[in-house]
Order: structure tokens, then sequence, then C-alpha cells
């Protein structure tokens, strides 16, 4: 069935990196906007950052991660990425990866990964 | 704190309509469509509302979605046990882009 699964989270220290990926199946990948949505632990839900369907040529950030995390795409491999360099403690949160419905506009979330949870923690 | 307010809590009786109401501004709710999202504990949210009145394919008529000016609200007819769950607003805002809502707890009494 159509399904996108998030890997890649753990614990890490204030200003280390990690890497997220999120592989597709049953579905044309690189045919829609992908996205990473995060939810703190008090629940709280934030875009993080979005990559245009394609080539991926265009994406864009939350002003809280700006300049420190990048969203990329391998439509070969059917995977999405967010690369997140100089962790904050802010930035412990449970990471989505999401697919932006056709024809739904740019918050119709229609297919989500099961999430996986990233620790900031010294 | 985000530029969208919901109520932090809700509730109902299994059978009536409950509404869940988004606050927001001008620069958001005022002039851009509203999304609303079902999340169960443990669970990926679920889109439930789409472009502020448009359900998605598998979603009961049950849910139904509005917008007055700069606030929208979702509301759920004959409230089910099983509609127990958070419910988030979201909206493109103009210099923060895309933005949720803090989200509501339904508790079905």
């Amino acid at each position: 069935q159509v399904q996108l699964v998030e890997s890649g989270g753990g614990v890490v220290q204030p200003g280390r990196s990690l890497r997220l990926s999120c592989v597709a199946s049953e579905f044309a990948f690189s045919r829609y906007p992908m996205y990473w949505v995060r939810q703190f632990p008090g629940k709280g839900l934030e875009w993080v950052a979005v990559i245009s369907y394609h080539e991926g040529s265009q994406q864009w950030y939350g002003d809280s991660v700006q300049g420190r995390f990048s969203i990329s795409r391998d439509n070969s491999r059917n995977t999405l990425y967010l690369q997140m360099n100089s962790l904050r403690i802010e930035d412990t949160a449970v990471y989505y990866c999401a697919r932006e419905m056709s024809g739904g506009g740019s918050l119709a979330f229609d297919v989500w990964g099961q999430g996986t949870m990233v620790i900031v923690s010294s | 704190q985000s530029v969208l307010t919901q109520p932090p809590s809700a509730s109902g009786t299994p059978g009536q309509r409950v509404t869940i109401s988004c606050s927001g501004g001008s620069s958001n709710i005022g002039k851009n469509y509203v999304y609303w999202y079902q999340q169960f504990p443990g669970t990926a949210p679920k889109l439930l509302i789409y472009k502020t009145d448009q359900r998605p394919s598998g979603v009961p008529d049950r849910f139904s979605g509005s917008k007055s000016g700069t606030s929208a609200s979702l509301a759920i007819s004959g409230l089910r046990s099983d509609d127990e769950a958070d419910y988030y607003c979201a909206t493109w805002d103009d210099s923060l882009l895309r933005v949720f809502g803090g989200g509501t707890k339904l508790t079905v009494l």
C-alpha cells in the first residue's frame, strides 16, 4: 500500500548532526512535493521543510531550521532526506515525512510516515 | 505559542454536534485556506479537511469545515466515542509560511 517509512532518528548531543531518511512505496514519488513536519513533546506541530516535485530544485524551510537543516530527495531510490546540522535541544521532536496531496493545496498532507524520534541532549 | 489559537480542550456526548475553533489574523486565516488534522495517541496526524471545507476521500461527512473572517471552525456531528482525539488546524501565513494551531483535545463524555 501507499506508505512512507522514516528512519535515522536517535539521541544526539547538541551541535552534532543527524540525517533522517524517508522511503516511499507504492506511489509515483517523484511527482509529489514532499515535506518534513515535526511534533514536539508538548504535542505542537511545526512544518520543517518542503522540496518540490521531480528534481527537487526548490526547497523552503521554517524559520527555526533555516540555515541548519537541508532537505533533499533521490527519486531513483524513492527516498526523502533531512540533513540536520548544529542540532539544538529545542529540535527534540518526532519527525514525520509527509506527501502533499495532489490538488489539495500546500498544507494538505494525505500520506504520513510513522515518525522517527530525535532527542537532542547532552 | 502559535499564531493560530485553538481551545486546548473540547468535549461532547455521543450524538452531539461539537465545534472546534481556530482563530488567526488577516495575514493567515483571513486570506488563505484552512486545513484540519485528526491525531490519535502514538499515531501520525490524518488529514480531515483541506481547502477550508473539502473532505478527502474516506472522511465521513460528519466532519465539516468552515471559515468566517479570521476564524475557522471544524464541526463534528453525530459525535462518536472514536472521535476522541487531538485536532489541529493549519494554514498559510504571510510571514511564517505554513503554521499549525496548538491543537484541541476532544473528549467524548
